[in-house]
């Protein structure tokens, strides 16, 4: 599986759109990205995912550049229960597991 | 519609105990998948079930087993305790689909296993 590269760590402001970048610039063709989010000692969440194509439902907005190495997570209007862990992953179509990396810590502040 | 269901939700063992972890996927889900998060590390795969058959397993040493029953759900058994099977265990369900379409996986909230 690809490789992915997120930040940390990000704060974001209660109210605001919060923005996760990941790179997976050694994606493949029929590679998907998943984003997941893991609220403190819950189980995963998932998100969105999309293969080319930017993708929109109602938790969030996925954005892939035209030559898909980056991704972007958006949340729209972040609210303090969006503060979780969240995991940009990348997989074939039938992928058996998710490898999951360390993912971006968001906190939403007041 | 119910989603993955774990249970018991928490436990505690000592060591070389055996322990059955248990999970019930999303109704019309075939392929149950087990991870592992243990304290301040990153899920782990453990194991992953299709249609009653073992398809795959993650690097765990073979105390580490389970089986998928017809109706789809699935049960983790670990075997010879170790403090360092401490963990959280989690179980997710798919719908195995033709590749090209995505393969998204529905965990449950988990068990938490205390090894002392």
């Amino acid at each position: 599986d690809a490789k992915t590269t997120q930040p940390p760590s990000m704060d974001c402001a209660e109210g605001r759109a919060a923005n996760l970048p990941c790179n997976h610039s050694t994606i493949s063709g029929n590679e998907y990205v998943y984003w997941y989010r893991q609220i403190h000692s819950q189980g995963p969440q998932y998100i969105i995912h999309g293969l080319k194509n930017n993708e929109t439902n109602e938790m969030a907005s996925l954005i892939i550049t035209e030559d898909r190495k980056s991704s972007t997570l958006i949340l729209p209007h972040a609210t303090l229960r969006d503060t979780a862990v969240y995991y940009c992953i990348v997989g074939g179509g039938s992928n058996y597991k998710l490898t999951f990396g360390k993912g971006t810590l968001l906190t939403v502040n007041p | 519609e119910a989603g993955v269901t774990q249970s018991p939700t928490h436990l505690i063992k000592t060591r070389g105990q055996q322990v059955t972890l248990r999970c019930s996927p999303i109704s019309g889900h075939t392929s149950v998948y087990w991870y592992q998060q243990a304290l301040g590390l990153g899920l782990q795969f453990l194991l992953w079930y299709d249609e009653g058959e073992e398809r795959n397993r993650g690097n765990f040493p073979p105390r580490f087993s389970g089986r998928q029953f017809p109706n789809y759900s699935s049960e983790l058994n670990v075997n010879a305790l170790e403090l360092e099977d401490s963990a959280l265990y989690l179980c997710a369900s798919s719908l195995q689909r033709l590749a090209g379409a995505g393969n998204i996986q529905y965990f449950g909230a988990g068990t938490r296993l205390s090894v002392l």
